[in-house]
């Protein structure tokens, strides 16, 4: 089945320590998105690539990075500068074009920062 | 910039009643929309979305919008919803040309009871 997979489902890190999110896609996809939920706050884009070796800054970047290495593959870094990295983070991927296309969504990542 | 506005946050209602999820959007340019629903610890799903056409949408699961530019709203409405209708729904907007990027609104959670 194709889709959007997303590991670990729940990630448990220290103050102070870098920690890598994946995400991974079989759709085909050209575009991939990473977004952090909060309760209340709706989604909040952080980071968006719409081809292999390129990506740009979202509405709330600052603190994490991302690479796009791999069409399939869009792991997300939430670093030490992050001030509050407890969420819910989800990824997304949808095809390219001139008209808007649905964003398919995985089952998302729960950190928590001890 | 665009923006979208739930401001209903909870929408309790009883099973087999009708109900209606209101999303008002704000951009300076044509839009696209959507309504996306949201199961416990998962991620999104697309319910139904708005690209161009005719101004009433349906989508899965019984659930319609009508997208009126005078009122600039998309409203989600079912005329009689279940239990398993249970669930957070995010309206989200994003703009001709603007790379499928999508800006979401903070969400209404709909809790259907018996």
């Amino acid at each position: 089945d194709g889709g959007i997979t997303q590991s670990p489902k729940y990630l448990f890190r220290k103050e102070g320590q870098n920690v890598t999110l994946s995400c991974e896609q079989n759709l085909n996809h050209d575009a991939m998105y990473w977004y952090r939920q909060d309760p209340g706050q709706g989604l909040r884009l952080i980071y968006y690539s719409q081809i292999v070796n390129d990506f740009q800054k979202g509405d709330i970047a600052e603190g994490y990075s991302v690479s796009r290495e791999k069409k399939e593959s869009f792991p997300l870094t939430v670093t030490s500068a992050q001030k509050n990295p407890t969420a819910f983070y989800l990824c997304a991927s949808s095809s390219r074009g001139q008209v808007a296309n649905e964003q398919f969504f995985g089952p998302g990542t729960r950190l928590t920062v001890l | 910039a665009q923006s979208v506005t739930q401001l209903d946050s909870q929408v309790p209602v009883f099973e087999e009643a009708p109900v209606e999820l209101r999303c008002n959007y704000s951009s300076s340019v044509s839009v696209y929309l959507f309504w996306y629903v949201q199961y416990p610890n998962q991620g999104l799903q697309l319910l139904l979305k708005y690209l161009s056409g005719s101004t009433l949408v349906k989508g899965i699961n019984g659930f319609e919008a009508e997208f009126n530019k005078s009122q600039t709203s998309f409203h989600l409405r079912k005329p009689s919803v279940h239990i398993s209708d249970t669930a957070e729904y995010f309206c989200a907007v994003t703009i001709t040309g603007g790379g499928n990027k999508l800006t979401f609104g903070t969400g209404t959670q709909l809790k259907v009871e018996l």
